[in-house]
């Protein structure tokens, strides 16, 4: 089992619409748990970290569920804009500050 | 304003010429990080940096070196560069809470 998998997609979704992504780890013990956005042939950019008690910045909502070893980000209210790649990024247990695994990402694609 | 730069931001170059790609960041953080980003593999990390001369392997550090002389620079090295070394490289400051922040990339093309 790959240590961060997540479909990756593409989610095509109209203006407006409610989208979801889950992303699953492999490594129980895993401390720190981000969303990360990029777009086309840009670098990454942190969306928002995610907390045990999930946590939520305007539109978007994170979750954390240790017990099945998956977070989700979910997007309201869809916008244009919010095409992208959607990257989720787990810290290993026993991993330093610097070591971080990425998943491969999933694309998002809104449409008018 | 908090940035990473890295330079050059797009190199052509042929097997076996050396290259350097610089990477400095301004917000004083102690751990920085490589990366290189290929198609179906996403982001995988080269090498990391804990602090001014300490530097660990990431899952594929072959034929790449790195060195933290400085805590604001931070850069890669390919000393002998093969064309699987193609791809797009990104450089990455990591804050005390973990946020990571990426320099704008490197696109490197390895004849």
């Amino acid at each position: 089992r790959k240590e961060v998998e997540q479909d990756p997609g593409p989610f095509n979704v109209p203006e407006g619409a409610t989208v979801a992504f889950n992303c699953t780890y492999s490594n129980s013990a895993s401390q720190s748990f981000f969303w990360y956005r990029q777009d086309c042939r840009k670098e990454p950019k942190l969306l928002m970290s995610v907390y045990s008690s999930g946590n939520e910045d305007g539109r978007f909502t994170a979750q954390l569920n240790r017990a099945s070893q998956y977070i989700s980000l979910l997007i309201r209210d869809s916008k244009l804009s919010d095409s992208a790649t959607y990257l989720c990024v787990v810290t290993p247990y026993g991993g330093s500050q610097g070591n971080l695994i990425f998943g491969k990402g999933t694309k998002l694609s809104v449409k008018p | 304003e908090a940035q990473v730069t890295q330079n050059p931001r797009y190199l052509i170059t042929v097997t076996g010429k050396k290259l350097t790609v610089t990477c400095s960041q301004n917000m004083n953080h102690e751990y920085m990080s490589w990366y290189r980003q290929d198609p179906g593999l996403g982001l995988r990390q080269i090498y990391y940096s804990m602090n001014v001369e300490v530097t660990d392997k990431g899952d594929v550090p072959e034929g790449y070196k790195v060195s933290r002389k400085e805590k604001r620079n931070f850069p890669l090295i390919l000393e002998s560069p093969s064309p699987n070394q193609t791809s797009l490289y990104f450089c990455a400051s990591i804050s005390s809470s973990r946020s990571q922040y990426f320099g704008p990339g490197t696109r490197l093309l390895v004849l």
